[in-house]
């Protein structure tokens, strides 16, 4: 059973359109994270969502925009992209602590 | 700025030939010290907490230690297998929100 699940794997798109990327984890934990992994393999932490609060909001352009329905899930949704933000997108959970569990990650290209 | 480094880059070693790999720290309120296994085209996978200069934690061939400014991962003996990318992460704030600021990492290679 996968623990954290990411859709899709991979995502190529054109500059300027809008994208979504979900997360879903069947741990049971209470916090949820986004990070982005750039070209150069730096992991930086993006947001964290703790039952559906937003906790964590680094500086992230307001172009990026989690959403949390439920404490299972939480989605990356990002308008206008732009070529910088070609990376790895990784979703995570934990019981609310620094032991975090990743998810295999989302690929996004932008053309 | 809280910043996490380490060092080397890169490392290439041949089966069984012992090393390790550092990372030293600069974050104000340090909320303890962690280490993350990467495998290519996968996510981070956690290995080891460390919250105390003079801890030591292992597991397998591995072994990582916490003094007040550095940690290390000792890699004793290592087998192919053990060849990932080693990320080293600096906890921040409250341990509630989890909040961690990870350092670029140490791809490990192991020769047969």
């Amino acid at each position: 059973d996968t623990a954290v699940s990411q859709t899709p794997k991979y995502l190529v798109t054109q500059m300027g359109n809008d994208k979504s990327i979900k997360c879903e984890q069947n741990l049971g934990h209470d916090t949820m994270y986004w990070y982005k992994q750039d070209s150069k393999k730096f992991l930086k932490i993006m947001f964290s969502y703790n039952n559906k609060e937003l906790i964590i909001n680094e500086t992230v352009p307001n172009r990026f925009s989690p959403k949390s329905p439920d404490k299972a899930h939480l989605n990356l949704h990002i308008n206008s992209l732009e070529l910088g933000d070609s990376a790895v997108y990784f979703c995570a959970s934990s019981r609310g602590g620094y032991e975090q569990f990743f998810g295999p990650g989302t690929r996004l290209t932008v053309l | 700025e809280d910043q996490v480094t380490q060092s080397p880059e890169a490392l290439r070693l041949q089966e069984g030939e012992s090393s390790s790999l550092n990372c030293s720290y600069t974050v104000s309120g340090l909320r303890g010290l962690f280490w993350y296994r990467q495998d290519p085209g996968k996510g981070p996978e956690f290995l080891f907490t460390l919250y105390s200069a003079g801890e030591e934690k292992e597991k397998e061939r591995l072994k990582a230690t916490l003094t007040k400014k550095e940690s290390f991962l000792h890699i004793t003996a290592p087998k192919p297998e053990d060849s990932a990318t080693y990320l080293c992460a600096g906890g921040l704030y409250g341990g509630s929100q989890g909040n961690l600021i990870f350092g670029k990492g140490t791809k490990l290679s192991v020769k047969p």
